[in-house]
C-alpha cells in the first residue's frame, strides 16, 4: 500500500537556526511531490513541487528550499529562520491520473 | 488564475441533520477535483475524487457532485454524527499542459453538537 511519511510533527526554532523538514513515499514509484504551508487561519500555499529526482520548482519567493536527493524523499530546507516562516507543512504526492495523498503535516514554530 | 470559493465558512448542525456544503471555481478547466477533511492540528485526509468526465462519487454516507460547466461542486453529508466535525476541503487540479496545480478553497468549519 502508498504511505506518506512526514517528520518531526512538530517542531520548535529559533530566528536563524537551519531547517530540515524530510517527507518519504513508500508503495509508489516516480511520484509528482509537494510541499505546501498553511499559515493560522489561512488557506494552503504550495510552496515547492518536484516531478522528478533533482528537478524543484518554486511557487513561491521565500527563505525556504527544497531537494529530491531520492525518487521518493523530499526534503524542505532553510539555511537561516525567520519568524514569518513559522507554519504547519504538509507533504503531499500525486500520480497521474490520481488525487493528492497529504501527510501528517509538521507544525514549526519560530521563536 | 483559478479561485475557489467554499460556502459556508462555518457551520454547526445538531447530531442527525443531512447537510450540504458548497464549492465553486472560477476556470472549469479542470482535471479533476478532491474533498479532503482535515482535523485541528492534523493532515489533510481525502474524502472524494472526482475526475473532470464524472457527475459524482459516493463513499458511504458522502456524496460528492460535480458541475463542471458551472463551476460547482457539492459534498453531501447524510445523517452527521459528532465525528464529522472537522474543517473540509475542496480543491481543484487545473487542467491544461504542463504543471497542473491543486488549487484550494478556504474551506468549511463543521460542527456537529450531540
Amino acid at each position: 500500500s502508498q504511505t506518506i511519511h512526514q517528520w518531526p510533527a512538530t517542531l520548535v526554532q529559533p530566528v536563524g537556526s537551519p531547517l530540515s523538514l524530510e517527507c518519504t513515499v513508500e508503495g509508489t514509484s516516480n511520484p509528482n511531490l509537494y510541499w505546501y504551508r498553511q499559515a493560522a487561519g489561512r488557506g494552503l500555499q504550495l510552496l515547492f513541487y518536484s516531478v522528478g529526482i533533482g528537478q524543484i520548482s518554486s511557487e513561491v519567493p521565500q527563505n525556504l528550499s527544497a531537494s529530491r536527493p531520492q525518487d521518493r524523499q523530499f526534503i524542505l530546507s532553510s539555511k537561516k529562520l525567520l519568524l514569518s516562516d513559522s507554519g504547519f507543512y504538509l507533504c503531499a504526492w500525486s500520480v497521474l491520473g490520481r488525487g493528492y495523498t497529504f501527510g501528517s503535516g509538521t507544525r514549526l514554530t519560530v521563536v | 488564475k483559478q479561485e475557489v470559493t467554499q460556502i459556508p465558512a462555518a457551520l454547526s448542525v445538531p447530531e442527525g441533520e443531512n447537510l450540504v456544503l458548497n464549492c465553486s471555481f472560477t476556470d472549469s478547466a479542470i482535471y479533476n477535483l478532491q474533498w479532503f477533511r482535515q482535523d485541528p492540528g492534523k493532515g489533510l485526509t481525502s474524502l472524494l475524487l472526482i475526475q473532470s468526465s464524472q457527475r459524482e462519487q459516493t463513499s458511504g454516507r458522502l456524496n460528492a457532485s460535480l458541475d463542471k460547466s458551472s463551476g460547482r461542486s457539492t459534498l453531501y453529508i447524510a445523517a452527521s454524527q459528532p465525528g464529522d466535525s472537522a474543517t473540509y476541503l475542496c480543491a481543484v487540479r487545473e487542467g491544461g499542459t504542463g504543471f497542473q496545480k491543486l488549487v484550494f478553497g478556504t474551506g468549511t468549519r463543521l460542527l456537529v453538537s450531540p
